[in-house]
């Protein structure tokens, strides 16, 4: 089982208020992912991050916004929460500076309901 | 840019029966390909790749997949089907520049018993 962990697993908040999602690794991969996934559907990468200090938009735009201070963590955060951000989110992590190639290991997911 | 189809929302086999789950993709330069299978309410796991090498990747739960490079085909197969591999497949590639992995859009599998 991969070591990659999230919080909260699931997430009932009122609109407007600010979220933040944890993301952690304890694999000390460089590369972690955000991917938006409405249950059952395709996954669509919203951000990404090569390492410390980096980090970059996917192909999904996306009113959330990222951080990477430390190498295991890659929080993402909601600044004012909308029902249209009803969704899960995935977090990923893999290797990048040594294997650039390599499969991404997945969280549990965090399951984001805004009312 | 990269892109991965998946052309069947869902693929029904009985069990013990074989199963194919079809992924055609598109990208400049080698591919790198991957499956992942997702359970109800859990996040991906990896079962096999395809980086370079024999054409045939073997991975976890006994499931295989075959790379077509003509074809530009990665189709994950598995000899004989069990009720608890019922589950969401993706098929994904990442280009050589290794920004990241793309997904197609899930094929759902069911495996009656």
């Amino acid at each position: 089982e991969a070591d990659i962990y999230q919080t909260p697993r699931y997430l009932v908040i009122g609109t407007g208020k600010k979220i933040t999602l944890e993301c952690s690794q304890t694999m000390g991969h460089d590369k972690m992912y955000w991917y938006q996934q409405d249950p059952g559907m395709e996954l669509h990468l919203i951000h990404y991050s090569y390492g410390v200090n980096s980090t970059e938009k996917g192909d999904l735009s996306s009113e959330s916004t990222v951080s990477r201070i430390r190498t295991e963590h890659f929080p993402l955060t909601l600044e004012s929460a909308r029902p249209s951000h009803t969704s899960q989110y995935l977090c990923a992590s893999s290797e990048y500076r040594r294997v650039p190639n390599t499969e991404a290991f997945f969280g549990q997911g965090t399951r984001l309901t805004v009312v | 840019a990269q892109s991965v189809a998946q052309p069947e929302d869902q693929v029904n086999v009985a069990e013990g029966n074989p199963l194919t789950v079809k992924c055609t993709y598109s990208v400049s330069g080698n591919p790198y390909l991957f499956w992942y299978v997702q359970y109800p309410n859990r996040g991906l796991q990896f079962l096999l790749k395809y980086i370079t090498g024999d054409n045939l990747v073997k991975g976890s739960y006994g499931f295989e997949a075959e790379f077509n490079k003509s074809q530009t085909s990665f189709h994950l197969k598995k000899p004989s089907a069990l009720v608890s591999d019922s589950a969401l497949y993706f098929c994904a590639v990442r280009d050589q520049a290794g920004t990241a992995l793309i997904f197609g859009k899930g094929t759902t599998l069911s495996v009656s018993s």
